[in-house]
């Protein structure tokens, strides 16, 4: 079916180690985001992507890194985790200005 | 900075009462959208507003926007429990390449 899908759906972890939460959609949308959200502070947009090989910072980038090699799939890397960024990640994609989520992903650092 | 406030943050309230859940931005813009999540889930599209004045309707469900006020209401009427959830506003930033900017949410408890 088309959507977005993003995996895993939860991962437990360790401090300093290196994640990656996949995203992968099949409507071509040129627009995909990576947000976090957390009890008291909303959605917060890590990083955000306008085509394949365009990738911009949103609001909290610090800690992330993405790449965007082809228009279906962007990924999010947490380099060295931290306890700080226990939360859970959706991916989003854009179309005539509306976001269009992904189930999201739990992810705990211990 | 485009900010944007929705109150209240937390709404109790019974089967058939009507309310109002209020997003105010803080610089201009005339495109705001209105999401729900339930627990554990996704965010759902609910309602996009592309204009001074729009209005849209589902259900129990009626929003609006001034882009003059710079308000956005959701009402609900006659309130059923399957309405509770927690309902996003969000606003494109023009300053900030169309990004959508969010408001925290109000977590809405429909009791029986």
């Amino acid at each position: 079916d088309a959507g977005i899908t993003q995996s895993p759906r939860y991962k437990i972890t360790e401090t300093g180690r290196q994640v990656t939460l996949m995203c992968h959609q099949t409507w071509s949308h040129s627009y995909m985001f990576w947000y976090r959200q957390d009890l008291g502070h909303g959605l917060r947009l890590i990083y955000y992507s306008a085509a394949a090989d365009i990738t911009d910072k949103g609001e909290v980038p610090d800690g992330y890194v993405v790449s965007r090699s082809k228009t279906e799939n962007f990924p999010l890397t947490l380099e060295s985790a931290t306890r700080s960024q226990t939360s859970v990640y959706f991916c989003a994609t854009k179309s005539s200005g509306e976001l269009f989520f992904g189930e999201g992903s739990r992810l705990t650092v211990l | 900075e485009l900010k944007v406030e929705q109150n209240p943050l937390f709404l109790s309230m019974q089967e058939g009462k009507n309310y109002t859940i209020y997003c105010n931005y803080s610089t201009t813009s005339d495109r705001l959208y209105w999401y729900r999540q339930d627990p554990g889930k996704s965010l759902e599209s609910l309602f996009v507003l592309l204009s001074n004045g729009a209005v849209k309707q589902e259900g129990r469900l009626m929003a609006s926007l001034d882009t003059k006020a710079r308000l956005s209401t959701l009402h609900i009427t006659a309130a059923v429990h399957d309405l509770s959830a927690t309902y996003f506003c969000a606003v494109e930033d023009w300053g900030s390449n169309y990004q959508l900017i969010w408001g925290a949410g109000t977590k809405l408890i429909i009791k029986p």
